[in-house]
């Protein structure tokens, strides 16, 4: 399995402008995490779904970000409009079930907003 | 509050030489702690995982403890290498929800 993937890798944006970040989860994972890293605040969940449906979007800072998952095989997370406080790696994550099974993370995306 | 913190922030160590790193923790009720590590430009990878009844879990040279009654864990890095530069994030987890509690992590170097 190719594992998590997500693009763009990088992403340099102005600010105002909308931002569409990309995830294929692991084929067979049923949860989908979308995490957003910062240096100041570290590792934050921002939301997770369970067979495509969002079950937790309490980490969402706020309206400007939307997330979906069409699919079992696709998720996207947009901020609209973007602001230069965004800036971050947001990462995604998939596993099997909740609890005590392992989150397999993806290389993340770099976003830069100007 | 659920907290998770890590101690020390940051550590430099030579290659070869062991080192320990901690973890506490104030999440209730409790479930289960991991260790990931994650190098830079990299998302996080989980080393270990381990349950309230489980003591201790390795996985090659690295080698985890938990004593569930003092919330505390630890990471023991033995014979360490240059490819163990990394941070070493703990994260917790609560029966309640689904929520996992990250720790701010530990930033590993090892130097030659």
């Amino acid at each position: 399995d190719a594992g998590v993937i997500q693009s763009p890798r990088h992403e340099v944006t102005e600010m105002g402008q909308e931002v569409t970040l990309r995830c294929k989860p692991i084929s067979g994972h049923d949860y989908l995490f979308w995490y957003r890293q910062t240096m100041m605040r570290g590792l934050e969940l921002l939301i997770y779904f369970n067979n495509n449906v969002p079950i937790d979007d309490s980490g969402m800072p706020e309206d400007r970000f939307s997330a979906k998952m069409p699919n079992a095989s696709f998720s996207t997370l947009k901020i609209q409009p973007s602001e230069p406080r965004d800036s971050a790696v947001y990462f995604c994550a998939s596993s099997l079930v909740a609890g005590t099974d392992t989150q397999y993370f993806g290389p993340g995306t770099r976003l830069t907003v100007l | 509050k659920n907290q998770v913190e890590q101690s020390p922030q940051s550590l430099i160590i030579l290659e070869g030489k062991n080192c320990t790193l901690q973890c506490n923790y104030t999440v209730s009720p409790f479930s289960n702690l991991r260790w990931y590590k994650q190098d830079t430009g990299r998302g996080p990878v989980s080393l270990t995982i381990m349950t309230f009844s489980e003591n201790t879990k390795s996985n090659g040279r690295y080698t985890a403890t938990l004593d569930a009654d003092t919330k505390q864990s630890s990471l023991h890095i033995t014979a360490s290498q240059l490819s163990d530069s990394a941070s070493y994030i703990c994260v917790v987890s609560a029966n309640s929800n689904y929520q996992l509690i990250w720790g701010a992590g530990t930033k590993l170097i090892i130097k030659p």
